[in-house]
């Protein structure tokens, strides 16, 4: 099976400041990759599909790049309410397998 | 409105067995593939299971496979997790999340409880 490594495990940084998580997989997924946003106690949310298509309703300052087997979520300013965790997940074969998660906090 | 609406979590003994339901409104549930994902307590997401539009091709994680069966009743807008040899690795928050077009997990139930304990 595909390994997912997702970095870092977790970062604090200041409200304004970009914020970088990258995905790596063992193998290449073409752009089979999708970033989850979970706020504490709430359901997953789906912020981005194939790599770098943002959902609707999700602000423009999140964005992803990335395909084969590097991929990135950047948040260009983050906001208060981005304090959650960020998974990635594989979706082009099963299993489909999520990063460790990423969690982020507001210094 | 999509809704996904998941029960049957309890608290079983090592060794016992379980059913998990979700049933789902608002789309036209036979079209879809279904996937359930559980999370330990403070932990991650973790895929465990999905089952196809028509039922006839299903996948598990190495960790339960051989343990769960994915099912589905279209008749009944429901999916199915059949959880048997538990074992306490096993208790977590059991979500159902509805595949879209896009082969993405865009709709997700609130989840319910799986306890493993003696």
């Amino acid at each position: 099976d595909i390994q997912m490594t997702q970095s870092p495990s977790s970062l604090s940084a200041s409200v304004g400041d970009r914020v970088t998580i990258t995905c790596r997989t063992s193998r290449g997924i073409a752009n089979f990759l999708a970033w989850f946003q979970q706020i504490p106690g709430k359901v997953p949310k789906l912020l981005i599909s194939a790599a770098s298509t943002l959902q609707s309703g999700v602000p423009s300052r999140f964005s992803g790049s990335g395909s084969g087997t590097d991929f990135t979520l950047t948040i260009s300013s983050l906001q208060p309410e981005d304090a959650a965790t960020y998974y990635c997940q594989k979706y082009n074969s099963a299993p489909h397998t999520f990063g460790q998660g990423t969690k982020v906090e507001i210094k | 409105e999509v809704q996904l609406v998941e029960s049957g979590g309890a608290v079983v003994q090592p060794g016992g067995s379980l059913r998990l339901s979700c049933v789902a409104s608002g789309f036209t549930f036979e079209d879809y593939t279904m996937h359930w994902v559980r999370q330990a307590p403070g932990k991650g997401l973790q895929w465990v299971s999905l089952i196809n539009w028509n039922g006839r091709t299903t996948y598990y994680a190495d960790s339960v496979k051989g343990r769960f069966t994915i099912s589905r009743d279209d008749s009944k807008n429901s999916l199915y997790l059949q959880m048997s040899s538990l074992r306490t690795e096993d208790t977590a928050l059991y979500y159902c999340a509805r595949e879209t077009a896009h082969l993405v997990l865009e709709d997700w139930g609130q989840g319910t409880l799986v306890t493993v304990s003696s």
